[in-house]
């Protein structure tokens, strides 16, 4: 079972590059989301989509963008990366509401 | 502006202790709450709680939610080294018709052997 796909696990940008981090779902999963991890403050939600082509902002979506063409994948994009953008990034996929989130293993981003 | 609020944040116990850990909350339209635990990567489920008073168990872990006063605690007993982890809480919320999952910044429970 895939479960929630992430790639790459690790990236290294200068400032100004731009990238997407791609995940990918095999389960049928309504709900999807991006969620950064900095040092002491948790998960924040960056954004997040309850199905095909709806997303909707979460707390810090600034200098993020994302789709949800299909129910398997939700890309993030960074448009033009800063220093401040380094974090370890998860994505992650629920059925539906009131239901527990299945998260990739995470991509550790560093922009120098 | 939706929040939640886990304490303490870190906490070092040794083997045999019981340990509470706290999630408050502020949101609009509160659906769920849920506790994950998270070791060297991606957080792991634990719990969900929709009702007040109902208490869930795992093992030497339970989690109980009171919708009134806003808040949940997630008890470990007879704690372990392998219980040493970062716990998060998230929350469910609905708005506008869409709903989303906001998460504290964790509790980092050390066990010492």
């Amino acid at each position: 079972n895939a479960g929630v796909t992430q790639t790459p696990k690790f990236q290294v940008l200068k400032t100004g590059q731009s990238m997407t981090l791609q995940c990918a779902q095999d389960m049928n999963h309504e709900y999807m989301s991006w969620y950064r991890q900095d040092p002491g403050m948790g998960l924040r939600l960056i954004h997040y989509s309850v199905g095909a082509g709806i997303t909707d902002q979460g707390e810090v979506p600034n200098g993020y963008n994302v789709s949800r063409s299909t129910t398997e994948d939700f890309p993030l994009r960074l448009l033009s990366a800063a220093p401040s953008q380094t974090s370890v990034y998860f994505c992650a996929s629920s059925y539906g509401m009131s239901t527990e989130a299945f998260f990739g293993q995470g991509t550790r981003l560093t922009v120098v | 502006e939706d929040k939640v609020v886990q304490s303490p944040l870190s906490l070092v116990v040794h083997e045999g202790d019981t340990v509470t850990l706290n999630c408050s909350y502020e949101v609009t339209n509160f659906r769920s709450l849920l506790w994950y635990k998270q070791e060297k990567k991606a957080p792991t489920f634990l719990f969900m709680l929709t009702s007040s008073g109902i208490e869930k168990k795992s093992g030497r872990l339970s989690s109980i939610l009171d919708k009134k006063e806003l808040f949940s605690i997630l008890n470990i007993t007879a704690t372990q080294t392998g219980d040493s982890a970062v716990y998060l809480c998230a929350v469910e919320a609905t708005t506008s018709g869409t709903y989303k999952y906001i998460f504290g910044t964790g509790t980092r429970l050390k066990v010492l052997a």
